[in-house]
C-alpha cells in the first residue's frame, strides 16, 4: 500500500496568514493526488485534484503543487472559514489512501 | 449539480448485516466510477470500495474483502454497499463519492 505522510498534524495560524501543508508519498504517484477539507460534523469536500487543479468554486487562495512523491497545499490569506482539517488522498493505485490529516486551528 | 444522499446506517450487532444506499441526482450513477469511503469516530478517512463506470471492476480494501459487496441499480440511479459479518471496527460514517463530490454520510454502529 502507498503510505501518505502529512505534516504538520496540527497547525495554529491567524486570519490573513499563509500556511503550507506537506504530503509525502512512499512511492511515485505521478499526479494522482488530491486535497480534501473537512469541518467538524460535515462531509469532506474535495478542493484540489490532479495535484493542482481546483474544484469549481474553490477560492484561488488555495494552491496545490508538487510531483512524484512530495506535494503541498498552500493557503494564502487565511479566512475564518478555512479553519478545518485537511487530508491528502492518492488515487494512483489501490487501495486508495489518505494522509492522517492536518488540523488547522485559529491562533 | 451532482448530489449524493446516503441512507441505511443503523446500530447492528457484531456478525450482523446492513445495506447502505446512495441515491444520485444530477448525473447517472450507472455510467460513473463510484466509491465508498468511511470515517471511524474521531479518526481519519479510509477508502472502502469502488465500482467502475462499466460496472465490471469491483475493488475493496483488504479488511472488507469477502464481507462487503458494492453494486448499483440503474433504474433507481443508486449505489449500494451490502455489508455482512459486521465487526466492531466497521463502526464509522460511510460516504459515497464520485468525481470529487461526497454525500453527507450515514452512520453505521456495530456494537453488542
Amino acid at each position: 500500500d502507498i503510505q501518505l505522510t502529512q505534516s504538520p498534524s496540527s497547525l495554529s495560524a491567524s486570519v490573513g496568514d499563509r500556511v503550507t501543508i506537506t504530503c509525502r508519498a512512499s512511492q511515485d504517484i505521478r499526479n494522482d493526488l488530491g486535497w480534501c477539507q473537512q469541518k467538524p460534523g460535515k462531509a469532506p469536500k474535495r478542493l484540489v485534484y490532479a495535484v493542482s487543479s481546483l474544484e469549481g468554486g474553490v477560492p484561488s487562495r488555495f494552491r496545490g503543487s508538487g510531483s512524484g512523491t512530495e506535494f503541498t497545499l498552500t493557503i494564502s490569506g487565511l479566512q475564518p472559514e478555512d479553519f478545518a482539517t485537511y487530508y491528502c488522498l492518492q488515487y494512483n493505485s489501490f487501495p486508495y489512501t489518505f494522509g492522517q490529516g492536518t488540523k488547522l486551528e485559529i491562533k | 449539480e451532482v448530489q449524493l444522499v446516503e441512507s441505511g446506517g443503523d446500530l447492528v450487532q457484531p456478525g450482523g448485516s446492513l445495506r447502505l444506499s446512495c441515491v444520485g441526482s444530477g448525473f447517472t450513477v450507472s455510467t460513473n466510477t463510484m466509491n465508498w469511503f468511511r470515517q471511524a469516530p474521531g479518526k481519519g478517512l479510509e477508502w472502502v470500495s469502488q465500482i467502475s463506470g462499466s460496472g465490471t471492476i469491483l475493488i475493496y480494501t483488504e479488511s472488507v474483502t469477502g464481507r462487503f459487496a458494492i453494486s448499483r441499480d440503474e433504474a433507481k440511479n443508486s449505489l449500494f454497499l451490502e455489508m455482512t459479518n459486521l465487526r466492531v471496527e466497521d463502526t464509522a460514517v460511510y460516504y459515497c463519492s464520485t468525481h470529487g463530490s461526497w454525500g453527507q454520510g450515514t452512520l453505521v454502529t456495530v456494537s453488542s
